[in-house]
């Protein structure tokens, strides 16, 4: 059983598109990211929510929008989309948001614009 | 969070232990050592983490110096799937949000 999958896993699309990536988790964890792994392959948080609000919101551009209808699932809405968007989105849960809680990461949505 | 350094890459033969060592020197009472992996085109693998003990789990073993400036990761019996990038993290606990902030990692080769 995929603990945290994302879909969908390769996305090519046009620069000024719309485009969502959904992800959801079955471990019955209350907290969920999103991150991005450019392509100097540095990993670095987006998002977090945990039971649905917003806990993590790091510097990144309103086109991005989260939104986590519930505790198992947070989706990644991102409006007008450009080159630099281009990279590996990876999805993670963890129970709890505490420092001593590890996380669980999905497999990544390769994003690619044209 | 405190930041760690790690060497870019290391060479272990396959049975064989591997030691990843990491410098943690400024890592204060209440962040905790973490250690992810990233096998090529999969998403991080959390492996184990620690405060102040010494743990061990299914994957592998982590060792944390005395002063808890730095650590060692230990996988016993390594296997050419041991390839990949492993981060060591360290992240703080204060009760409120934290995050994991991912460095550039060893990159680990295990070769026949």
């Amino acid at each position: 059983d995929t603990a945290v999958s994302q879909t969908p896993k390769y996305l090519v699309t046009q620069m000024g598109n719309d485009k969502s990536i959904k992800c959801e988790q079955n471990l019955g964890h209350d907290t969920m990211y999103w991150y991005k792994q450019d392509s100097k392959k540095f990993l670095k948080i987006m998002f977090s929510y945990n039971n649905k609000e917003l806990i993590i919101n790091e510097t990144v551009p309103n086109r991005f929008s989260p939104k986590s209808p519930d505790k198992a699932h947070l989706n990644l809405h991102i409006n007008s989309l450009e080159l630099g968007d281009s990279a590996v989105y990876f999805c993670a849960s963890s129970q709890g948001y505490r420092g001593n809680q590890p996380q669980h990461f999905g497999d990544g949505t390769r994003l690619s614009i044209l | 969070d405190a930041k760690t350094t790690q060497p870019p890459s290391m060479d272990c033969a396959e049975g064989r232990a591997a030691n990843l060592p990491c410098n943690h020197s400024t890592i204060s009472g209440n962040e905790y050592v973490y250690w992810y992996r990233q096998i090529h085109s999969q998403g991080p693998q959390y492996i184990i983490h620690g405060l102040k003990n010494n743990e061990t789990n299914e994957m592998a073993s982590l060792i944390i110096t005395e002063d808890r400036k730095s650590s060692t990761l230990i996988l016993p019996h390594a296997t050419l799937r041991d390839t990949a990038v492993y981060y060591c993290i360290v992240r703080v606990d204060t009760g409120t949000a934290s995050k994991l902030t991912f460095g550039t990692g060893t990159r680990l080769q295990v070769t026949l």
